[in-house]
């Protein structure tokens, strides 16, 4: 079972809006990421956890805040977008670090 | 740093046919994996197959296969007896041995025609 999830599906929000992603996987994973991925381009690498530890930061916005509870979850809190935020954010799991990464449905965020 | 280029934006195959997705990449690295990911209309990133550079045998599942060739950095993808499920974008990717990160290429649309 390879299976990462996601949600919501689908969000909009405004510039002062706060909501937050969530993923989750119960496969024992214990390296997650985030990406953000525009229409038509790959995807880009933003947050890396490993073993619930902040591993990788790709020089994101603050406004971008990921979070990692526990092993099976991973949250991205957001607050204060912009209208080029507006894109579909992936979550990806590997067993660990340096492994295959297998990725959730994603999230197509609409800021308005 | 490592670069992986999809050189073909989009392609197109018959119903049953035969495609290649061609992908090159650039790397000092002796020791590296390569994928290839489908994304369908749907969204959800699928992976295809995956290669590891020290083996010499090409990766297989079912009706995808590549081609590898390290010493020309290439790794195409087949797809045998294409079918409508098969339209997607299709991302090939680069990781280090021990890296953390993967290096997409551009991507490549693959259209089926009935």
């Amino acid at each position: 079972d390879t299976e990462v999830t996601q949600t919501p599906k689908h969000l909009v929000m405004g510039m002062t809006n706060k909501k937050s992603l969530k993923c989750e996987q119960h496969m024992g994973h214990r390296a997650m990421y985030w990406y953000k991925q525009k229409a038509k381009k790959p995807p880009e690498l933003m947050f890396v956890y490993s073993y619930e530890k902040l591993s990788i930061n790709e020089s994101v916005p603050s406004r971008f805040s990921p979070e990692c509870p526990n092993s099976s979850l991973l949250n991205l809190h957001l607050h204060a977008l912009q209208p080029e935020d507006s894109a579909l954010y992936l979550c990806a799991s590997s067993q660990i670090l340096a492994e295959t990464q297998y990725f959730g449905p994603g999230t197509r965020l609409l800021v308005l | 740093a490592q670069t992986v280029t999809q050189s073909q934006p989009e392609m197109s195959v018959q119903e049953a046919e035969t495609v290649t997705l061609s992908c090159t990449y650039d790397t000092s690295e002796s020791d590296y994996y390569l994928f290839w990911y489908k994304q369908p209309p749907s969204r959800q990133m699928i992976l295809v197959i995956r290669q590891e550079a020290y083996k010499q045998q090409n990766a297989t599942e079912n009706r995808f296969s590549v081609n590898f060739q390290k010493a020309a950095k290439s790794f195409s993808l087949k797809i045998s007896d294409s079918q409508l499920g098969d339209a997607a974008m299709y991302f090939c990717a680069y990781r280090r041995e021990y890296g953390n990160k993967l290096v997409f290429g551009a991507g490549t649309i693959l259209r089926v025609k009935s």
